[in-house]
């Protein structure tokens, strides 16, 4: 079974401080990989996605990849209390499997003022 | 606007009973994916479909039976053989290109009463 860990939280981060998600992958052949946002009981949302080796960053969120090591983490900048939400980390799996994403079960964030 | 539509929002059965989700996209994308997710758990696959007529089985297909009688509608019927339904379920497609970005639906929440 190909697996994608996070950690469940929930991570507290002050208002304006720096949250660092992190996520793991068992499968060596995944090709893409997705940070998406869920607030309670609303569908997933896509922040970020990045597939090469380094960083990618999109206003106040840096995805950060390393295949060798097989992790992707997410860093939120400035964090607001509208960042309190899910992360939900995705793994596509490769070519064979287009569009089948594996998800993580999730890392709860809570931004405090 | 383009997008998913999954209805009904929120739905309540019977034990026993068959109840059918439906989803419908306009976004002209191939494939379409039933997700299910229980409170504090990522996303789980139960369908999916990267063409019409065709569809395969993900993670958790038991209980579960789904068409794909044209391209831009997926219904997901809930069978009396799924014994614990009680769950969020999300549908999504995507395109084949080298991202694999999921869009999703607002989702549909099952309650057995």
């Amino acid at each position: 079974q190909k697996e994608v860990e996070q950690n469940s939280g929930p991570l507290s981060v002050p208002e304006g401080a720096i949250a660092s998600l992190n996520c793991t992958y068992s499968d060596r052949g995944s090709q893409s990989f997705f940070w998406y946002r869920q607030y309670s009981g609303k569908s997933p949302e896509l922040i970020m996605f990045i597939y090469s080796n380094g960083d990618k960053e999109d206003g106040r969120f840096t995805a950060q990849l390393n295949k060798a090591s097989q992790y992707v983490s997410l860093l939120i900048r400035d964090s607001q209390p509208s960042d309190s939400a899910t992360y939900l980390c995705a793994v596509n799996l490769g070519t064979d499997s287009w569009g089948k994403l594996q998800f993580g079960a999730g890392t709860q964030v809570v931004v405090t003022p | 606007d383009g997008g998913i539509t999954q209805s009904p929002k929120y739905l309540f059965r019977k034990e026993g009973q068959n109840v059918t989700l439906s989803c419908e996209q306009n976004l002209n994308h191939d494939a379409m994916y039933w997700y299910r997710q229980d409170p504090g758990q990522g996303l789980r696959l139960i369908y999916y479909s990267q063409i019409v007529n065709d569809f395969q089985k993900g993670d958790i297909a038991e209980g579960y039976s789904v068409s794909r009688e044209k391209k831009e509608s997926f219904p997901l019927t809930v069978t009396s053989a799924q014994k614990n339904p009680t769950a969020f379920y999300l549908c999504a497609s995507n395109n084949r290109d080298y991202t694999g970005e999921l869009f999703f639906g607002e989702g549909s929440r099952l309650t057995v009463l």
